[in-house]
């Protein structure tokens, strides 16, 4: 089955500066891959997804992330932190049988 | 639109207890999945269902079990409740072939369930 691990379980950036969230995947087949958003006591909101097509996808509130096969990873940034960018991240990795895996999250703090 | 919906929100058992998990989606898809969130360990994939008929275990399926009623209603019963399955609970379906999109996941608001 295939599986996600996202480097860091904490990210910390100040207002303004670059955001970088790592994700690696593993999986036996081309992969599609997603991250997720979800804001304290909220529910989970798709960012983007890659599917097969462009290898750097464009996501909503300025994400964007870009797929590595020959490094099997799936990056999200963003140029400039806003607070309202404070929450936790999720990588996700679907292969063609429709199992959806998740990774174990990142929190990003963004500090005024 | 209601999208996927899950009940009840919150429910606190004893442990041995029984209960299930109930969740519907009025978007017509045909995969469903039930996922646990626990502090550092993101979401884990209990069981899904690809299609109505069928359904298939994920990570952490002991202590589970599911049934996919329709196409709408995909439901997750616990036999014997252990403080080990407290936890938040995530229902989702998945849009790939209809308009929502491929490998989307619309997910349910989530139901906490503490086991004493």
């Amino acid at each position: 089955a295939q599986s996600v691990t996202q480097l860091d379980s904490h990210v910390s950036v100040s207002e303004g500066t670059p955001v970088l969230l790592r994700c690696n995947y593993s999986s036996s087949y081309s992969p599609s891959l997603f991250w997720y958003v979800q804001h304290p006591n909220k529910g989970l909101q798709l960012l983007l997804k890659y599917t097969s097509a462009a290898t750097l996808v464009k996501g909503i509130n300025g994400f964007e992330a870009e797929f590595k096969k020959s490094e099997t990873s799936f990056h999200l940034t963003k140029p400039s932190a806003h607070m309202s960018d404070a929450a936790e991240y999720f990588c996700v990795v679907s292969d063609r049988t429709n199992d959806m895996r998740f990774g174990a999250g990142t929190r990003l703090t963004v500090k005024p | 639109n209601a999208g996927v919906t899950q009940t009840p929100k919150f429910q606190v058992l004893k442990t041995g207890q029984s209960m299930t998990l109930q969740c519907a989606q009025d978007m017509n898809h045909n995969s469903m999945y039930w996922y646990r969130q626990d502090p550092g360990m993101g979401l884990r994939l209990i069981y899904y269902s690809a299609s109505e008929g069928t359904t298939d275990k994920g990570e952490v399926p002991n202590g589970y079990n599911v049934s996919r009623l329709n196409k709408r209603e995909f439901s997750l019963r616990l036999e014997s409740a252990a403080p080990s399955q407290t936890s938040v609970y995530f229902c989702a379906s998945n849009g790939r072939g209809t308009k929502t999109g491929a490998n989307v996941l619309t997910f349910g608001a989530g139901s906490r369930l503490t086991v004493l």
